[in-house]
């Protein structure tokens, strides 16, 4: 199982729409995780932390699942600027992985 | 706010020249990394750095060597550069946090073209 697997999309979703995705993580050892976001041919920024009670900021919710090794990131209300890839990270044991994204197409 | 700027957008390099890519970051961050990226590879970790003169291989080392003279500035090498390492060079910046992680700030990047 590879360390931080996320589905490379493209996740083409209409405006408005509520869309969601995962990311799974291999070591069970996984101490914090977060979300990034970036935009086509700019560098990637932090989104969203990901707290074990699950957080929400706006539009956007995030969810850690300790017992299936995941967390989720939602958004709802989806607009055009939406479009973007989200990358997951994962603190393990003082290394930090990053995912290699999903693919986000919000469809005006 | 949180600035890390890099020496370049955009690089040509002939097979066999020597490559420096420089980032400066400006908030003082202890930790300073080497990214490169690739489609279907995501983020891979070439180098990092926790201090002055410190320096610590990532997953892909081979090929690469960093310079950490000021805490400021963090450069990459190419000693010889090849056609694989055509690539998207991102340099982060971080605040020291022990055992927990602290937001990466990246800089814009520079896509090198190795002919």
């Amino acid at each position: 199982r590879k360390e931080v697997e996320q589905d490379p999309g493209p996740f083409n979703v209409p405006e408005g729409a509520t869309v969601a995705f995962n990311c799974t993580y291999s070591n069970s050892a996984s101490q914090s995780f977060f979300w990034y976001r970036q935009d086509c041919r700019k560098e990637p920024k932090l989104l969203m932390s990901v707290y074990s009670s699950g957080n929400e900021d706006g539009r956007f919710t995030a969810q850690l699942n300790r017992a299936s090794q995941y967390i989720s990131l939602l958004i709802r209300d989806s607009k055009l600027s939406d479009s973007a890839t989200y990358l997951c990270v994962v603190n393990t044991e003082d290394k930090i992985i990053f995912g290699k994204g999903t693919r986000l197409h919000i469809l005006p | 706010d949180v600035k890390v700027t890099q020496s370049s957008r955009y690089l040509v390099k002939r097979t066999g020249e020597k490559v420096f890519l420089e980032c400066v970051q400006d908030m003082d961050h202890e930790n300073m990394f080497w990214y490169r990226q690739d489609p279907g590879l995501g983020l891979r970790l070439i180098y990092f750095s926790y201090d002055v003169k410190m320096k610590e291989k990532g997953d892909i080392p081979e090929g690469y060597s960093v310079s950490r003279e000021k805490k400021e500035r963090f450069s990459l090498i190419l000693e010889s550069a090849s056609t694989n390492q055509t690539s998207m060079y991102l340099c982060a910046s971080s605040l020291e946090g022990g055992d927990s992680y602290n937001e990466q700030f990246f800089g814009p990047g520079t896509r090198l073209t190795v002919l």
